[in-house]
């Protein structure tokens, strides 16, 4: 799987549009873009992923650039629930294969809200 | 729908025990792995489970080992506890192309 890079930390007020960027420069091309978010004392909990199209859900936007060597999660009204520890990460999709379970997690970005 | 949930919440266990952590899928997933998360760091990839084999694995050494049962549900057994083994340790469900999903965790503490 695709190394990311992520800023370690990040601050948004709350009420404001949040960016998260990731870098993935050596990206594959079947490789998806996945986000995921960790709050205090509980597991990982999956947000968006997708492959080279913008993607939009019920949590957050994805925006992935035309190469796709980096991406962009936006939520788009932070709120003091959102303050989490947001992760990105990049592997294949799809049935089987002894890596399917798998995702390497890096450091992450500690988004922290404000009031 | 039922989430993934693990069980205990926490424990605590002295060196050189064995330890079992138990972990139900959520409903719809057949495939299951475990992952272990030190503290202030990101998750760790153990191993994974489907159709109750293991069929990927980690930089663990085996006396980290598991178990998936017929209803998907899944064991994670570690023998001989060191120290470095306290850490929270997630259990994740996954099905045919969907994400994978997380439990929130056992906290290990080992003494």
């Amino acid at each position: 799987d695709a190394k990311t890079t992520q800023p370690p930390s990040m601050d948004c007020a709350e009420g404001r549009a949040a960016n998260l960027p990731c870098n993935h420069s050596t990206i594959s091309g079947n490789e998806y873009v996945y986000w995921y978010r960790q709050i205090h004392s509980q597991g990982p909990q999956y947000i968006i992923h997708g492959l080279k199209n913008n993607e939009t859900n019920e949590m957050a936007s994805l925006i992935i650039t035309e190469d796709r060597k980096s991406s962009t999660l936006i939520l788009p009204h932070a709120t003091l629930r959102d303050t989490a520890v947001y992760y990105c990460i990049v592997r294949v999709a799809g049935a089987g294969g002894t890596s399917y379970g798998k995702l390497t997690f890096g450091q992450g970005t500690i988004l922290t809200v404000h009031p | 729908e039922t989430g993934v949930t693990q069980s205990p919440t926490h424990l605590i266990k002295t060196r050189g025990q064995q330890v079992t952590l138990r972990c139900s899928s959520q409903s719809g997933h057949n495939t299951v792995s475990w992952y272990q998360q030190a503290l202030g760091q990101g998750p760790q990839f153990i191993f994974q489970y489907y159709r109750e084999e293991e069929n990927g694995r980690g930089n663990f050494p085996p006396r980290f080992s598991g178990l998936q049962f017929p209803n998907y549900s899944s064991e994670l057994n570690v023998n001989a506890l060191e120290l470095d083994d306290s850490a929270l340790y997630l259990c994740a469900s996954s099905s045919v192309a969907s994400p994978l999903h997380f439990g929130n965790g056992t906290r290990l503490t080992v003494t």
